[in-house]
């Protein structure tokens, strides 16, 4: 079957950096997204990957290791606005993306 | 209309009525999709459509169907609402091609509660 896993929630202080892990199992990969949910908002796309490595944008940087069925997204610099759910989405074989619940993300002053 | 557009924004429904969310996209994307979320589950996609006058059921289609008559408009009819599908659905679209991918683009979500 399909799987994802990420965790449920975390806390970080402003400034600083946090990694959030996500591992996947899919039929078929064709890439894995990263998006960022605001509570009561629609999700907003930060990454994506298809081959394995690092891919930096800005504050965000996003990893993948197809071989492990692993990425994770590092957020540097932490500001309150950062507060939201990041979801993990990797893209199976018919490009449909498997979705995550999401690791709610607490950002502490 | 810039974007992607949905309608309406929440709607209280009494078990058994009929619905019709509406859902309109004006960047020409081949592919739509309609998502339902629920606490604690990640998104969950319904039915979607990846060109014109096709569509496709997903992971969560029964009590759902759906209409792709031209690019930019992808409604999502319930026929007779149940309570186990009050949700946040949400629509998205992307311009995909067999030999490419690109990201979704999500609209801003319909409320919907079945009493």
């Amino acid at each position: 079957g399909q799987n994802i896993d990420q965790p449920t929630e975390m806390t970080a202080t402003e400034g600083a950096i946090v990694q959030i892990n996500c591992t996947y199992q899919t039929s078929g990969f064709n890439g894995l997204f990263w998006y960022q949910q605001h509570a009561g908002e629609a999700p907003t796309f930060l990454s994506y990957n298809v081959l394995d490595g690092l891919e930096e944008k800005g504050r965000f940087s996003s990893f993948l290791s197809r071989s492990k069925g692993y990425s994770y997204l590092l957020l540097k610099e932490l500001q309150m606005k950062d507060s939201a759910s990041y979801l993990c989405a990797p893209a199976d074989s018919n490009y449909q993306l498997i979705w995550g619940a999401g690791t709610k993300l607490i950002i502490k002053p | 209309i810039a974007g992607i557009t949905q309608a309406p924004t929440s709607q209280i429904l009494a078990a058994g009525r009929r619905m019709t969310l509406r859902c309109t996209q004006d960047m020409r994307h081949n592919a739509m999709y309609w998502y339902r979320q629920d606490l604690g589950l990640g998104l969950r996609l319904i039915h979607y459509s990846n060109t014109a006058g096709t569509t496709g059921k997903g992971e969560v289609p029964d009590g759902y169907s759906v209409s792709r008559a031209n690019t930019d408009d992808f409604p999502l009819t319930l026929a007779s609402a149940v309570p186990s599908q009050t949700s946040v659905y949400f629509c998205a679209s992307s311009d995909s091609s067999g030999e490419s991918y690109n990201e979704q683009f999500f609209g801003p979500g319909t409320r919907l509660t079945v009493l």
